[in-house]
């Protein structure tokens, strides 16, 4: 299996511009989770769809951010538009619901984000 | 509501020396507990997990932890530190009642000195 695969690895853009970050989760698994991670704020769950329901979008920080899961096998982060202070990097995870709430989470390489 | 404290953001320990990384939790329903680790530019991955059962739990690369109730303490161990254990990791919980979602700490960075 491929893992959870994102794209791109890296994006650089300018503050205004929009952003969308890719996610293609591992084949069968329900759960997929959108993480960002920063120096100042650690790991912060953004949003998780199971069955691509979006169940919980608490974590989104505001209405810049949007997030899509149109099937089972690929999911976008949106972010419109981008402002410096969105500089981090986003992880995506997926999992496989199995009545064990011991249930793994595995994550992908993650996207770096840099808004200049 | 679950949360997750990891005591000391950096560790550093010398080459061969025992490593543990504490971890507390708070839930007022039994907790799953998880060790995942972090290597620099990549993602997450799982070092070990506990769910029911024996709470001397043993993961990938040497880790162990232990599950301790009247502490709600899940600390990681290691008995000889490597140069390649060099990481940040993340201890995280969740519940029956969490859906499947994780919580985690705030991440403590291992350093190895040689």
């Amino acid at each position: 299996d491929a893992g959870v695969i994102q794209s791109p690895r890296h994006e650089v853009t300018e503050m205004g511009q929009e952003v969308t970050l890719r996610c293609k989760p591992i084949s069968g698994h329900d759960y997929l989770f959108w993480y960002r991670q920063t120096m100042m704020r650690g790991l912060e769950l953004l949003i998780y769809f199971n069955n691509n329901v979006p169940i919980d979008d608490s974590g989104m920080p505001e209405d810049r951010f949007s997030a899509k899961m149109p099937n089972a096998s690929f999911s976008t982060l949106k972010i419109q538009p981008s402002e410096p202070r969105d500089s981090a990097v986003y992880f995506c995870a997926s999992s496989l619901w199995s009545g064990d709430r011991g249930v793994e989470q595995f994550f992908g390489p993650g996207t770096r984000l840099t808004v200049l | 509501a679950q949360s997750v404290t990891q005591l000391g953001s950096h560790v550093s320990v010398s080459e061969g020396a025992l490593v543990l990384l504490r971890c507390n939790y708070s839930s007022s329903v039994p907790p799953y507990l998880f060790w995942y680790v972090q290597y620099p530019n990549q993602g997450l991955q799982l070092l070990l997990k506990y769910t029911t059962g024996a709470t001397l739990v043993k993961g990938i690369n040497g880790f162990e932890a232990e599950f301790k109730k009247s502490e709600t303490s899940f600390h990681l161990t290691k008995p000889s530190a490597h140069m390649s254990d060099a990481a940040e990791y993340f201890c995280a919980v969740t519940t029956n009642n969490a859906g499947n979602m994780l919580t985690f700490g705030g991440g403590t960075r291992l350093m190895v000195k040689p």
